[in-house]
């Protein structure tokens, strides 16, 4: 069974890089048949698509998060990492990963991880 | 693309019906999923191609749809199924976009 850890600090300082990282069991981070991406949900709000990456290192992000965002790979560990530089209070929120199958039109998430609470504050 | 869930909040009972809605701003085709959120939980993947129920997903749900006019429905309210409930429109990207969510609460 397909199953997804996310790790990293609970607390990051306006205008420092948030940092998080995935961890992936059950299956390769190398399988050609998954992308792997982060969503994140502010308080009380909605789901918000932040990007995602293929274990070649191949990654796609939100326009509106793409001069902040960058998601990469290592396949040596089996995880998959998300850096938000320049974060504000805006940027908090709790981040998930989560899996996507590696179909032509099958942009949807099957596999999600349990989510870390990340706060941005001084 | 835009996609608008109503309403915001429903309140029922269980054993009832329930409908929920979604419409995207521009056509999506039948690329929509359905996932159901509980408190302090990840969502959970109910519905893809907005018709096919995820593997594990009981029949009483089911999605229809297609264009920009989307629904799922509960066919008899169970006590477990008071969450959140968003649907993704994975038509046009990037970005794929969530709507804001249905709460559906206990009358």
């Amino acid at each position: 069974q397909l199953q997804l850890q996310e790790s990293g600090p609970g607390l990051v300082k306006p205008s420092e890089t948030l940092s998080l990282t995935c961890t992936v069991s059950g299956d390769s981070i190398s399988s050609s048949s998954s992308y792997w991406g982060w969503i994140r949900q502010p308080p009380g709000k909605g789901l918000e698509w932040i990007g995602s990456v293929y274990y070649s290192g191949s990654t796609y992000y939100n326009p509106s998060l793409k001069s902040r965002v960058t998601i990469s790979v290592d396949t040596s560990k089996n995880q998959f990492s998300l850096k938000l530089s320049s974060v504000t209070a805006a940027d908090t929120a709790v981040y998930y990963c989560a899996r996507r199958l590696a179909v032509v039109g099958t942009y949807y998430f099957d596999y999600w991880g349990q989510g870390t609470l990340v706060t941005v504050s001084s | 693309i835009v996609v608008t869930q109503s309403p915001a909040t429903l309140s029922v009972s269980p054993g009832e019906r329930v409908t929920l809605s979604c419409r995207a701003s521009q056509s999506v085709s039948s690329n929509l999923a359905w996932y159901q959120q509980k408190p302090g939980q990840a969502p959970r993947l109910l519905i893809y191609g907005a018709s096919t129920r995820a593997t594990g997903i009981p029949a009483r749900f089911s999605g229809s749809g297609s264009g920009t006019e989307f629904t799922l429905t509960i066919g008899s309210l169970q006590s477990e199924d008071f969450a959140v409930y968003y649907c993704q429109q994975y038509s046009n990207w990037p970005p794929w976009t969530f709507g804001q969510g249905t709460k559906v609460e206990i009358k």
